[in-house]
């Protein structure tokens, strides 16, 4: 059975840091892109970065660039969002997705994780 | 950015009522278009993709259609499980965006 398990969630003041961990199993992660969507409360969901199958290729949103990096370890079936100079606008529940195909173009998410809670507040 | 907006942003209807959701792209995205849905309190779930393509196990009753700029989501009987948060999204451009949901409630 396919599933995705985020942690790394938490409080955190603003201009501050966190990691976000996914932990895939139940398919082949390798072969598939990744992203993380985020939502924030009573919001709609909000594409944040995607990384292609090899960990080679990125995207991000427009309101994260330059602030937070996403990244995976094929090699534990493990995706990540570094999240730097955080802001309370960051404040959202972010989910770990998988893409349907391997590449940065690939924006349909056939499955997603449950989310990990981001709190961003003084 | 490609500016998703969807209609209505709730509505109530009875089980068995076929109800239509809309959503409208600000500029062309082909076919290029999917649908999820998201129970309360739960991750989405993808129901359509490329507009009008079923995605597998999901109910027969959930239909899509359209092309361009503006898209619908139908089902067709109402069930008292499909109580969620349905929105779109194109994967047209980057960044992909999402329309604001609509929330369908049961009476």
């Amino acid at each position: 059975e396919m599933q995705l398990l985020e942690s790394g969630g938490g409080l955190v003041q603003p201009g501050g840091s966190l990691r976000l961990s996914c932990a895939a199993s139940g398919f082949t992660f390798n072969t598939y892109a990744m992203n993380w969507v985020r939502q924030a409360p009573g919001k709609g969901l909000e594409w944040v970065s995607i990384v292609d199958s090899s960990g080679d290729g990125t995207k991000y949103a427009d309101s994260v660039k330059g602030r937070f990096t996403i990244s995976r370890d094929n090699s534990k079936n493990r995706l990540y969002l570094q999240m730097n100079r955080l802001r309370a606008d960051d404040t959202a529940l972010y989910y770990c997705a998988k893409s349907d195909c391997d590449s940065t173009g690939c924006y349909t998410v056939d499955y997603w994780g449950q989310g990990t809670l981001v709190t961003v507040s003084s | 950015d490609i500016q998703m907006t969807q209609s209505p942003s709730s509505l109530s209807a009875s089980v068995g009522d076929r109800v239509t959701i809309t959503c409208r792209a600000s500029q062309s995205i082909s076919s290029y278009l999917n649908w999820y849905q998201q129970k309360p309190g739960k991750a989405p779930n993808l129901l359509i993709h490329a507009a009008s393509s079923l995605q597998s196990g999901v109910p027969s009753r959930f239909r899509g259609s359209g092309s361009g700029t503006d898209f619908t989501l139908t089902i067709s009987s109402l069930q008292p499980e499909d109580l969620a948060l349905y929105s779109c999204q194109q994967t047209y451009s980057l960044p992909p965006t999402f329309g604001g949901g609509t929330k369908v409630e049961i009476k």
